[in-house]
């Protein structure tokens, strides 16, 4: 049982450049989310989905798209990379259902643009 | 929209001392949860330690405890016996179970985090 895992740990892309984040987690959870974590701001959400074949927008979408075709794998997709999403990357997921507190992140995704 | 604030960017703490993270929250809602999370060097998220509102009893998780004061809108945590592993990024979240909890009420609300270090 891995969790949440998240693809690649660390990435260094130029700007205009397009890259993919691949998030997948095994606990068969309804619920997955995206989030960046800037210096001094905590983590901000970006999108997230409450099911398979469904996205929704967060706080912070500008500039990302996600997809959700399989019910494990959340990703995460940067078309042309600015130097303002120089970020850290969190994953999440959780199992549905008001009463059911705890997200599960993953180990994060280090992105740098130039 | 709900909100969380965390007022102390930086705290320190000697070794087998006691210190408060305070966080306040505001929300119209009277329902939801709180939550503390944990952020060592290696970057993953620890959750610590929840709280739900319509419990009036304060969380406590071994040497970690809450102090709830719902009219107040405050969520504060208390490390007790500090060891050099508790220094981390603490951030406090807030979360709604209202409405539609398959929208965007069900998402974290994170404050912006105290960098805890601890003295030997």
């Amino acid at each position: 049982n891995a969790g949440v895992t998240q693809t690649p740990k660390f990435r260094v892309l130029k700007t205009g450049q397009s890259m993919t984040l691949l998030c997948a987690q095994d606990m068969n959870h309804e619920y997955m989310y995206w989030y960046r974590q800037d210096p001094g701001m905590g983590l901000r959400l970006i999108h997230y989905s409450v099911g398979e074949g469904t996205t929704a927008k967060g706080e912070v979408p500008d500039g990302y798209n996600v997809s959700r075709l399989k019910k494990q794998n959340f990703l995460l997709g940067l078309e042309s990379a600015a130097p303002s999403q120089t970020s850290v990357y969190f994953c999440a997921s959780r199992r549905q259902g008001a009463r059911t507190y705890e997200q599960y992140f993953g180990p994060g995704t280090r992105l740098t643009v130039t | 929209a709900q909100t969380v604030t965390q007022s102390q960017p930086e705290m320190s703490v000697q070794e087998a001392e006691t210190v408060t993270l305070s966080c306040t929250y505001d929300t119209s809602e009277s329902d939801y949860y709180l939550f503390w999370y944990k952020q060592p060097p290696s970057r993953q998220m620890i959750l610590v330690i929840r709280q739900e509102a319509y419990k009036q009893q304060n969380a406590t998780e071994n040497r970690f405890s809450v102090n709830f004061q719902k009219a107040a809108k405050s969520f504060s945590l208390k490390i007790s016996d500090s060891q050099l592993g508790d220094a981390a990024m603490y951030f406090c979240a807030y979360r709604s179970t209202g409405g539609n909890y398959g929208g965007s009420q069900g998402n974290l609300i994170f404050g912006k985090g105290t960098k805890l270090s601890v003295k030997p």
